[in-house]
C-alpha cells in the first residue's frame, strides 16, 4: 500500500524548531520528488517547499514566508522525508502536509499531516 | 508568483444539480512545448488531506467518478461535477504547478447541498 506518515509536530514557544519526519512505503520513494504542504487552522492550502530526488540533483526550492527558516532534506536509505523548521513564528501553526509529485507533476499521494502550534 | 483566484467562494447545488468552480490564474499555465496546462484540481472534506481529482487541467486521476470534470486551457478554468452527489461535499481548490520554483493553490471554494 502507498503510504505517506507524518510525526513530529507539536507544540513550540515563537522562535524555537521543530522538524517534522515524513516515512514513505510503497513506492520508489527516491525517485520521487517530494514536498510540504501546510493549512492553518480554517484556511486554505499553502505550498511550503519541494526536495527533488537526487537523481535530478535533489535540489530545493522553498515559498516566500519560509525561505531562510525552513530546510528539507531526505534520507532515501530511510525512506524518510524531512521538514526542519527554525525561527518559528505564530502564523507558521499549520498541519503539515507531506506529498508526493506524480509524473504529472500533481500531487497525488498525501499524508495524514501533523499539527504544529506555535504559541507562548 | 502565480496568483490562482477561484469564484465563487462558497456554493450551494440541489442534489442531481450540476455544480461550476472556476479558477483563473494570473499568468498562463499552458506549456507551449507539450501543448499541457499544468493546473490540478483536488477535493478535500473535514478532517482529511487534499485528494487529486484532475491534472493537465482535465485528465481524471484513476478511480475518481466520471461526473468530475475538468476543461479550460491558458489562465481559465473550470471544474464540473455534472450531478451532484452528498459524498461531494467538500472544499476544492485548483493549483497550478508550471511555476516549480513556486506552486500555488486558489483559496478554496466550499460546496455544500442546497
Amino acid at each position: 500500500e502507498v503510504q505517506l506518515v507524518e510525526s513530529g509536530g507539536g507544540l513550540v514557544k515563537p522562535g524555537g524548531s521543530l522538524r517534522l519526519s515524513c516515512a514513505a512505503s510503497g513506492f520508489t520513494f527516491s525517485n520521487a520528488w517530494m514536498s510540504w504542504v501546510r493549512q492553518a487552522p480554517g484556511k486554505g492550502l499553502e505550498w511550503v517547499g519541494r526536495i527533488k530526488s537526487k537523481t535530478d540533483g535533489g535540489t530545493t526550492d522553498y515559498a516566500a514566508p519560509v525561505k531562510g527558516r525552513f530546510t528539507i532534506s531526505r534520507d532515501d536509505s530511510k525512506n524518510t522525508l524531512y521538514l526542519q523548521m527554525n525561527s518559528l513564528k505564530t502564523e507558521d501553526t499549520a498541519v503539515y502536509y507531506c506529498t508526493t509529485e506524480s509524473l504529472s507533476s500533481a500531487f497525488d499521494i498525501w499524508g495524514q499531516g501533523t499539527m504544529v502550534t506555535v504559541s507562548s | 508568483d502565480i496568483v490562482m483566484t477561484q469564484s465563487p467562494d462558497s456554493l450551494a447545488v440541489s442534489l442531481g444539480e450540476r455544480a461550476t468552480i472556476n479558477c483563473k490564474s494570473s499568468q498562463s499555465v499552458l506549456y507551449s512545448s507539450n501543448n499541457k496546462n499544468y493546473l490540478a484540481w483536488y477535493q478535500q472534506k473535514p478532517g482529511q488531506p487534499p485528494k487529486l481529482l484532475i491534472y493537465w487541467a482535465s485528465t481524471r486521476e484513476s478511480g475518481v467518478p466520471d461526473r468530475f470534470s475538468g476543461s479550460g486551457s491558458g489562465t481559465d478554468f473550470t471544474l464540473t461535477i455534472s450531478s451532484l452527489q452528498a459524498e461531494d461535499v467538500a472544499v476544492y481548490y485548483c493549483q497550478q504547478y508550471y511555476s516549480t520554483l513556486s506552486y500555488t493553490f486558489g483559496q478554496g471554494t466550499k460546496l455544500e447541498i442546497k
